[in-house]
């Protein structure tokens, strides 16, 4: 196993359109996790899943933000009506639960809207 | 409210010890990370406290007091490839909260 990766890498839109981020997590990792990240800031914690179930969401995500995990596996965070505010690194993450819950992250999608 | 404090930036001499300081309140306690993060980079697991006490990781350290909410990343011999932002978070039931890192300078 190679690690998280993300795909794709980096990605410019207009104000307006829609976005899709796709995470592949650590093959037995169950936990996964999505981050976004600005200049000078901290990831800030988007959601989480356990398996196939999201158990968690931030009160800061607008309506705009959904993230599935269909299967236990992959995952993916859309973006709706994308604003220029959205412009920044999207992280994902992936734990094991039975360890320490150390995060594996991904390399990051940077999201710059026009 | 929930709410993690580290200082903004530092900066150390090669060879020297730096000691990063974190407080932290938070809702729930499931563990306290140090992460470091080059620029332009994804953070990389440095440390885990979940007890009291120090954690020791051949040139860096942690310390956790879970009554004072106050952790420390120790840093000894520092080298140039040390220059990266250095990230505190504390996990909770599900989610972790962050801090904004501590953007640490060595200096040959």
């Amino acid at each position: 196993d190679t690690g998280v990766s993300q795909d794709p890498r980096h990605k410019i839109t207009k104000r307006g359109q829609n976005v899709t981020f796709r995470c592949d997590p650590i093959s037995e990792h169950n936990r996964l996790y999505w981050y976004r990240q600005t200049l000078g800031q901290g990831p800030e914690f988007l959601t989480y899943f356990q398996n196939e179930a999201q158990l968690e969401k931030s009160r800061l995500l607008s309506d705009r933000f959904s993230a599935e995990r269909p299967k236990g596996s992959f995952s993916t965070l859309e973006i709706q009506r994308t604003e220029q505010g959205d412009s920044a690194m999207y992280l994902c993450a992936s734990s094991y639960s039975r360890a320490n819950n150390e995060q594996f992250f991904g390399p990051g999608t940077r999201l710059t809207v026009l | 409210g929930q709410n993690i404090d580290q200082p903004t930036e530092m900066t150390a001499t090669e060879g020297a010890i730096v000691q990063i300081n974190c407080t932290y309140q938070t809702s729930g306690f499931n563990g306290l990370f140090w992460y470091q993060q080059h620029a332009g980079e994804a953070p990389t697991f440095l440390s885990y406290n979940v007890l009291d006490g120090l954690e020791e990781k051949g040139r860096f350290s942690s310390f956790l007091s879970r009554s004072k909410g106050y952790s420390y990343l120790l840093l000894k011999e520092l080298q140039m490839k040390d220059s990266a932002s250095y990230l505190c978070a504390v996990s909770g039931t599900y989610k972790y909260i962050f801090g904004t890192g501590t953007r640490l300078k060595v200096l040959a």
